[in-house]
């Protein structure tokens, strides 16, 4: 069972572009999160998807920011016109379900984007 | 909203010994907490969770404590192996669901042979 895949694992960008990362959940999730992780800070969340439908983006910047997880294919996150404090590494977790006891969110291995 | 705040940055330890790593929430009405471990270049892996109904919970070589009057969480990793030296991080969900993991700075655990 292929653990969740992110991809690139690594990206470059000049400022002004477009960044867009790829996240493929675990099998048999349909929930997906995704992260932002500084230099030596904790995970900060950003975005909550389920299949077609953001549940809760109250952690992403108001501007250049989206997320999407279509009925088809990867969840993507995108950042318009990238600017140096983008640099980070975002990561992406899945999980099978929510409930209110919480579920275990298992992480990608993250992309580390570059903005020079 | 939730902070969550760990006691020490960095803990070194010897091959054998006993680690404990402690952490510290402020939302009194919190009820899931989870323990990751993030090695160099890679994404944080689940260790152990624990709700607030319980006061302990344990794992393989690990174990999760949850002191709720005092809002303080430890994990405490027993004979403590070069292969656990990593950065740990608690992390508290919140969200109706505890889907919004907050997450603290994290720990360094060094683990000397």
């Amino acid at each position: 069972n292929a653990g969740v895949m992110q991809n690139p694992r690594h990206l470059v960008r000049r400022r002004g572009q477009e960044a867009r990362l790829r996240c493929s959940p675990m099998k048999g999730h349909s929930h997906v999160y995704w992260y932002r992780q500084l230099p030596e800070e904790g995970l900060k969340f950003m975005v909550y998807l389920q299949k077609e439908n953001i549940i809760d983006e109250s952690g992403m910047p108001k501007e250049r920011f989206s997320a999407e997880f279509p009925k088809e294919g990867p969840s993507i996150l995108r950042i318009q016109q990238v600017v140096r404090g983008d640099s980070a590494a975002y990561f992406c977790a899945s999980s099978p379900g929510v409930g209110t006891g919480g579920y275990e969110q298992y992480f990608g291995p993250g992309t580390r984007l570059t903005v020079t | 909203g939730e902070s969550v705040g760990l006691h020490l940055p960095t803990l070194s330890v010897q091959e054998g010994d006993n680690s404990i790593i402690n952490c510290a929430y402020s939302n009194s009405a919190s009820d899931y907490f989870i323990w990751y471990k993030q090695e160099s270049g890679k994404g944080p892996q689940f260790i152990i969770d624990i709700r607030s109904n319980m006061d302990k919970r344990q794992g393989q070589r690990v174990t999760v404590l949850l002191n709720k009057t005092v809002k303080h969480l430890s994990l405490q990793i027993a004979a403590t192996q070069p292969g656990d030296s990593a950065v740990y991080f608690c992390a508290v969900g919140s969200g109706g669901s505890n889907y919004k993991l907050t997450f603290g700075k994290g720990t360094l655990l060094t683990v000397n042979p």
